[in-house]
């Protein structure tokens, strides 16, 4: 298998922009985590989808951000509009049946930079 | 909400040398899990480990729940072990995990 895969891997945008990030997960897995890495606040959780459906989305920071997961092997982060702090690296992970505590996938990151 | 203390928050080693990597919290936990961030950013789940002890290899991880606090160790520590090491607990109510701050880990060949 060839792991949890995001794209793109490197994403520079100015600000004001819509920024589209994107994640297939592991075939067979159920889960799926978006997650934000940033050296002032670490790594946080974004979103939890479990068979496509959010079940925690309160680590999305405001409104600006969007998940959609509309089937079992694609999911997208959308930044509308971006701002200079949005910058960092976004994770996507899965995992199978559904329970987090299960080992989690991660995939490479995307490194986004908003000027 | 919970608090998740990692030390040392960096660690220096010469290869063949052992160490400890301590994760305390501030409340009573679900789960905990370890994971490793490798120098090119990829991640990797090392332990789900909610109490007890588990051993893989070079590495083995002990968590005491009563006493709030997870311990990673290292044995025999080789260059590919440098990386960041996170430790992520998760509370009763929530499919969220928190992380620490990590420690950052250097071994020196």
């Amino acid at each position: 298998d060839a792991g949890v895969i995001q794209s793109p891997r490197h994403e520079v945008t100015e600000m004001g922009q819509e920024v589209t990030l994107r994640c297939k997960p592991i075939s067979g897995h159920n889960s799926l985590f978006w997650y934000r890495q940033t050296m002032m606040r670490g790594l946080e959780l974004l979103i939890y989808f479990n068979n496509n459906v959010p079940i925690d989305d309160s680590g999305m920071p405001e409104d600006r951000f969007s998940a959609k997961m509309p089937n079992a092997s694609f999911s997208t982060l959308k930044i509308q509009p971006s701002e200079p702090r949005d910058s960092a690296v976004y994770f996507c992970a899965s995992t199978f049946r559904g329970d987090p505590d299960n080992e989690q996938f991660f995939g490479p990151g995307t490194r986004l930079t908003v000027l | 909400g919970i608090q998740v203390e990692q030390s040392p928050p960096d660690l220096i080693l010469q290869e063949g040398a052992n160490s400890t990597l301590r994760c305390n919290f501030s409340d009573s936990v679900n789960n905990l899990q370890w994971f490793h961030q490798n120098p090119w950013g990829q991640l990797i789940n090392l332990f789900y480990i909610p109490s007890g002890t588990k051993q893989n290899g070079r590495l083995s991880a002990t968590t005491v729940a009563t006493e709030r606090y997870s311990l990673l160790y290292i044995s025999s520590s080789q260059t590919t072990d440098s990386g960041v090491y996170f430790c992520a607990v998760r509370t009763s109510g929530t499919y969220k995990y928190i992380f620490g701050t990590g420690t950052r880990l250097k071994v020196l060949a």
